[in-house]
């Protein structure tokens, strides 16, 4: 399976500042997808991202407090924007390799706003 | 109702012991199914897939999948204390995936 590596792992940030993550695979994918898991929560899908084109958004999320990039098949970033106490969250960059053969996920950022 | 739904426990059995995790979906059109484990400040880690109904095992865990009655379900045998952690139940409609809530495992020394 696909190994990837995200970064940063943790960090703390104060209210209204920005935050990207990123996230590069050692194959390439054609999609990338954005989560986030709050605490004692599952995942929820923030947004997939497709090289080339612009990022498909969840409901409840939108592009301006999460835009995203996707400049090529092995690489992508999500930015927390205006960040807020509620965004503190672990945030996962995953892909699929194949079709039905499951998503792999990156190491995660554990993501702290004071 | 949700697309996927599990019990999210917490689940106790001692060491050694049969531990049997469950989840149903509710898409019927649902093609692949998938367990992840996950420790607590970990990632999640896919330990198990299965598209056909049956049992598929591997090692100490065994998948059963029922697509009839739209439950999938998790066995670990011979239960470790390494094997505590969050289990989540996925399953790939074809156009989206689908994650349950998770369910605590806690296996007792």
């Amino acid at each position: 399976s696909a190994v990837i590596s995200q970064k940063p792992s943790r960090d703390i940030c104060q209210r209204g500042t920005s935050l990207t993550i990123q996230c590069q695979v050692d194959s390439q994918v054609t999609m990338m997808f954005w989560y986030r898991q709050q605490p004692g929560q599952s995942l929820t899908l923030i947004a997939t991202a497709n090289q080339g084109s612009e990022a498909t958004y969840e409901s409840g999320f939108v592009i301006d407090k999460f835009p995203i990039s996707r400049p090529n098949l092995t690489f992508s970033t999500l930015t927390v924007s205006n960040m807020s106490p509620e965004d503190s969250s672990i945030y996962l960059c995953s892909v699929e390799i194949r079709a039905y053969y499951g998503y792999t996920f990156g190491s995660g950022t554990r993501l702290t706003v004071v | 109702q949700k697309e996927v739904e599990q019990n999210s426990g917490p689940l106790s059995v001692p060491e050694g012991a049969i531990a049997s995790l469950n989840c149903t979906y509710s898409d019927r059109v649902s093609q692949s199914f998938f367990w992840y484990r996950q420790y607590s400040g970990k990632s999640p880690e896919l330990i198990m897939s299965i598209y056909s109904n049956g049992d598929k095992e591997d090692g100490r865990f065994t998948a059963q999948l029922n697509k009839a009655s739209q439950y999938v379900s998790l066995l670990i045998r011979d239960s470790q204390p390494s094997d505590s952690a969050t289990y989540l139940c996925a399953v790939n409609t074809g156009n989206q995936f689908y994650f349950g809530t998770g369910t605590s495992l806690t296996v007792i020394p």
